[in-house]
């Protein structure tokens, strides 16, 4: 099946700092990338969705001068959590959409960040 | 995005004996998919189904869909202890056109004691 990356797996950072996430389909274009965020023990809740160049459309309630996204080729979306506080700390998974608006989706192995 | 329930919340069985979980969404779906999810990792797509479908298997894997009443639900047969996992449907909501993301369930903590 086709691979979507994520990098960094984790990361540990200081409150105040940035944090940047990759997320890179490996074998295939996306012109649809969607980020997701998951709290412990709770389920995948849609951030946002990340459209190759154009702006992401954000969820309700998502800050988007928050959560950056940046979706600068058919392979690759970044999302900056900016001025990142420990309420940040969280699990979040993206995903990629292969084929078009009807193509599967695959999802990424997930970054888990930690702010201290 | 809303999301749908699931329920057992949480299931705890003995190997060998089947689990079945249980999914409700609220909106009208282009397809309902199931993904199995170990603790602290990504996502593994289980199996897909479209709205047009009742029911498909996939090894040891069962799922139903009953549009009229929003719910779907998953069997797992003969259990195995690296079945343990968080289960989570996810629903393709019609009218997105690919563009919206998926909604997920709030999941089934499945445990299976060998």
């Amino acid at each position: 099946g086709a691979v979507v990356s994520q990098h960094p797996s984790w990361v540990i950072c200081k409150s105040g700092t940035s944090v940047k996430i990759e997320c890179r389909s490996l074998d295939f274009q996306a012109t649809t990338m969607f980020w997701y965020r998951q709290f412990p023990k709770q389920s995948l809740m849609l951030m946002a969705t990340s459209n190759e160049g154009s702006k992401a459309t954000y969820e309700q309630g998502v800050e988007k001068d928050k959560f950056l996204i940046n979706h600068a080729s058919l392979t690759l979306s970044t999302l900056t959590v900016t001025s990142a506080h420990p309420e940040d700390s969280s699990f979040y998974i993206c995903s990629a959409r292969r084929g078009g608006y009807t193509g599967e989706l695959f999802f990424g192995e997930g970054s888990r960040l930690t702010v201290l | 995005s809303q999301q749908g329930e699931e329920d057992p919340q949480a299931l705890s069985i003995q190997e060998g004996e089947n689990a079945t979980m249980n999914c409700s969404y609220k909106t009208s779906i282009n397809n309902l998919q199931w993904y199995r999810q170990n603790s602290g990792r990504g996502l593994v797509h289980l199996i897909l189904i479209r709205s047009n479908e009742r029911e498909k298997h996939s090894g040891r894997l069962r799922v139903t869909l009953d549009t009229s009443k929003k719910s779907s639900s998953l069997l797992i047969t003969a259990s195995r202890a690296a079945d343990t996992a968080s289960y989570f449907c996810a629903t393709d909501a019609i009218g997105g056109g690919g563009a919206d993301g998926l909604t997920f369930g709030k999941g089934t903590h499945l445990i299976i004691q060998p």
